[in-house]
């Protein structure tokens, strides 16, 4: 199993440009979470899914948007980007069903200028 | 919604003395409490977890006690390495499948 993939590792954007930062678990896992960590700080909850289909906000969801079409990918999408999203981005994911250990992805290191 | 506190923000030992760092959390809900380790540039990692119905979990040189009447919990690590060097977090939530909530994290640097 790869457990949960990010792509890319490293990203610059310009102030206003859009992208999409992909995650993907090949554990069958319902649960997938989006953090992200900014430098000297704890990780907050910007969005998750507790299956295909179904997705909620977290504490920070402001300028973010996310799906789920499948049980394996949890694409995060920052539209008009602004320096405040400046963040190491992580995806998680859990099993359920008893299993509580959050698998993390490597990150996402993005920069806006 | 429930709230962390971790304590200290940085904590230096000698090596093979113990560390212990400590956390709060708000909502009396929250059953699942785990502790990350994470290394510079790298992602959490898991190094242990307890549940409610638990006091105290020990895992080799690591072990996390429960107080929930108190809403605190703590992780003591004995005979500290220069390897344990890194920044842990502590977390909480409702049960394991619900999002954690985050501590902002202990940078503990062990010196030899």
């Amino acid at each position: 199993n790869a457990g949960v993939t990010q792509t890319p590792k490293f990203r610059i954007l310009k102030i206003g440009q859009s992208m999409t930062l992909q995650c993907a678990q090949d554990m069958n896992h319902n649960y997938m979470y989006w953090y992200r960590q900014d430098p000297g700080m704890g990780l907050k909850l910007i969005y998750y899914s507790v299956g295909a289909g179904i997705t909620d906000k977290g504490e920070v969801p402001n300028g973010y948007n996310v799906s789920r079409s499948t049980t394996e990918d949890f694409p995060l999408r920052l539209e008009l980007a602004a320096p405040s999203q400046t963040s190491v981005y992580f995806c998680a994911s859990v099993a359920g069903g008893g299993h509580y250990e959050q698998y993390f992805g490597p990150g996402t290191r993005l920069t806006v200028t | 919604g429930e709230n962390v506190e971790q304590h200290p923000s940085t904590l230096s030992v000698q090596e093979g003395d113990s560390a212990v760092i400590k956390c709060t959390y708000s909502d009396s809900a929250s059953n699942y409490f785990p502790w990350y380790k994470q290394e510079l540039g790298k992602r959490p990692q898991l190094i242990i977890d307890i549940r409610s119905n638990v006091g105290e979990k020990k895992d080799q040189r690591i072990a996390v006690t429960l107080n929930k009447t108190a809403k605190h919990f703590s992780l003591h690590i004995t005979e500290t390495q220069p390897e344990d060097s890194a920044v842990y977090f502590c977390a909480a939530s409702h049960s394991g499948n619900t999002p954690l909530v985050f501590g902002k994290g202990t940078r503990l640097s062990v010196i030899a």
